[in-house]
């Protein structure tokens, strides 16, 4: 079946500090890619997206590029803010069937001032 | 504004009642789904509906109930089989039909029984 592995959290960063969260995937064919962000509280909401080998999402200086010969998609940030503490999810779609997502358990990350 | 909206936003139920949580969406999408969060565990689906009086059962269906008589609301149904319903609930929508969209998620409404 369909997996998605997240690394073990909390991440805990200094402000404008690099960052990288990694998620690898079990999956047939070609599935798009999905990071979301939860803030505390809340629902979650859609942060990037890639659909297809090689394309590389980006919103809010976030990125991740879809690498299908090591089955990764992880996140990364060039300068952390206080505000983007939240919990990140990886996720799946499959690229056939009942379109159904597969997510991962979810990255805490924490930034200190 | 579309969205996706979930009430009530907390929930206190006494330990043998069933309660029903509220998820309505206007953003014209087919499929619609409901998840729990518990804390450490990430998203379970409990349910999912792609279609208009139409729905299937996700990874932890037993003591849940949906029903799906308009596109726009799938609410969700916590009966008294359901031995541990303290969480936080999701719900959540997509277009369904491709691989490639996005789920667009409720606030959520959070659970806990007495």
């Amino acid at each position: 079946g369909n997996s998605v592995t997240q690394m073990e959290g909390p991440v805990t960063l200094s402000e404008e500090a690099f960052l990288t969260i990694n998620c690898t995937y079990t999956a047939t064919g070609y599935p798009s890619l999905f990071w979301y962000v939860q803030y505390p509280g809340e629902g979650l909401q859609l942060l990037l997206k890639a659909t297809k080998a090689d394309d590389k999402g980006s919103n809010k200086g976030f990125e991740a590029t879809y690498r299908k010969e090591t089955t990764s998609f992880h996140l990364e940030k060039g300068s952390v803010q206080v505000s983007d503490s939240a919990v990140y999810f990886c996720a799946l779609l499959p690229s056939g069937g009942s379109y159904i997502p597969t997510f991962g358990r979810g990255t805490s990350l924490i930034v200190h001032p | 504004d579309g969205g996706i909206t979930q009430s009530p936003k907390y929930l206190f139920r006494k330990e043998g009642q069933n309660v029903t949580l509220s998820c309505e969406q206007n953003l014209n999408h087919d499929a619609m789904y409901w998840y729990r969060q518990d804390p450490g565990q990430g998203l379970r689906l409990i349910y999912y509906s792609q279609i208009v009086n139409d729905f299937q059962k996700g990874d932890i269906a037993e003591g849940y109930s949906v029903s799906r008589e308009k596109k726009e609301s799938f609410p969700l149904t916590v009966t008294s089989a359901q031995k541990n319903p303290t969480a936080f609930y999701l719900c959540a929508s997509s277009i369904g039909t491709t691989r490639v969209n996005e789920q667009f998620f409720g606030p959520g409404t959070r659970l806990t029984v007495l």
